[in-house]
């Protein structure tokens, strides 16, 4: 069981550059959220998706686009990578956005120079 | 927003002591959510607690909500290295979301 998965787990940008962080889960889980970590300042809610075709924003989600298509894929869009994105990207998906346990990919370390 | 403040955010202890990491906020959540992370993993949850006052134990973990659903703690008797980590509580407003707080990076020396 591969639970959540994230690709790549490590990505060095150029400002300006896009590029999409994958995430896929096989536990047929409606709820998909990401987050990104940063020293100091736990973790905060990009976007999150609570079933295919439905999508909706989080804290921070200026400069990324997400989409949600299948039940099992959530990818996270960088329109155009700015130094400020450097950061680790945690996917996360659940059953139900309501009090159930949320299950963590192993992350994706960007390094926007 | 929902602001959750843990405490201490670093800490440093001897194996075989005890410890009391907290979880407070303002605002009520429906249900509060402790993580472990540790380093280059995603978190992992320990324990999801939904009625006020409610204590659970895990082995040497123990969790408790505030009876008016704003507070947690976690406490860990006899600590070892393997808990070592970044504990992160997460709590569950009332828009669904999870507002995580900052976390308490712990270190148990051997």
């Amino acid at each position: 069981n591969a639970g959540v998965t994230q690709t790549p787990k490590f990505q060095v940008l150029k400002t300006g550059q896009s590029m999409t962080l994958q995430c896929a889960q096989d536990m047929n889980h409606e709820y998909m959220s990401w987050y990104r970590q940063d020293p100091g300042m736990g973790l905060r809610l990009i976007h999150y998706s609570v079933g295919a075709g439905i999508t909706d924003q989080g804290e921070v989600p200026n400069g990324y686009n997400v989409s949600r298509s299948t039940t099992e894929d959530f990818p996270l869009r960088l329109l155009s990578a700015a130094p400020s994105q450097t950061s680790v990207y945690f996917c996360a998906s659940s059953y139900s956005p309501v009090g159930t346990e949320a299950f963590f990919g192993q992350g994706t370390r960007l390094t926007v120079v | 927003t929902q602001l959750l403040e843990q405490s201490p955010q670093f800490l440093s202890i001897q194996e075989g002591e005890n410890l009391t990491v907290y979880c407070n906020s303002s605002s009520v959540f429906s249900s509060l959510q402790w993580y472990r992370q540790e380093p280059g993993e995603g978190p992992v949850l320990l324990v999801t607690v939904v009625t006020g006052g409610e204590v659970k134990k895990l082995k040497r973990l123990t969790f408790q909500f505030g009876d008016a659903r704003k507070d947690s703690s976690l406490h860990i008797t006899a600590a070892q290295p393997g808990d070592t980590g970044l504990y992160l509580c997460a709590g569950e407003g009332s828009n669904y979301k999870l507002t995580f707080g900052k976390g308490t990076l712990l270190t148990v020396n051997p």
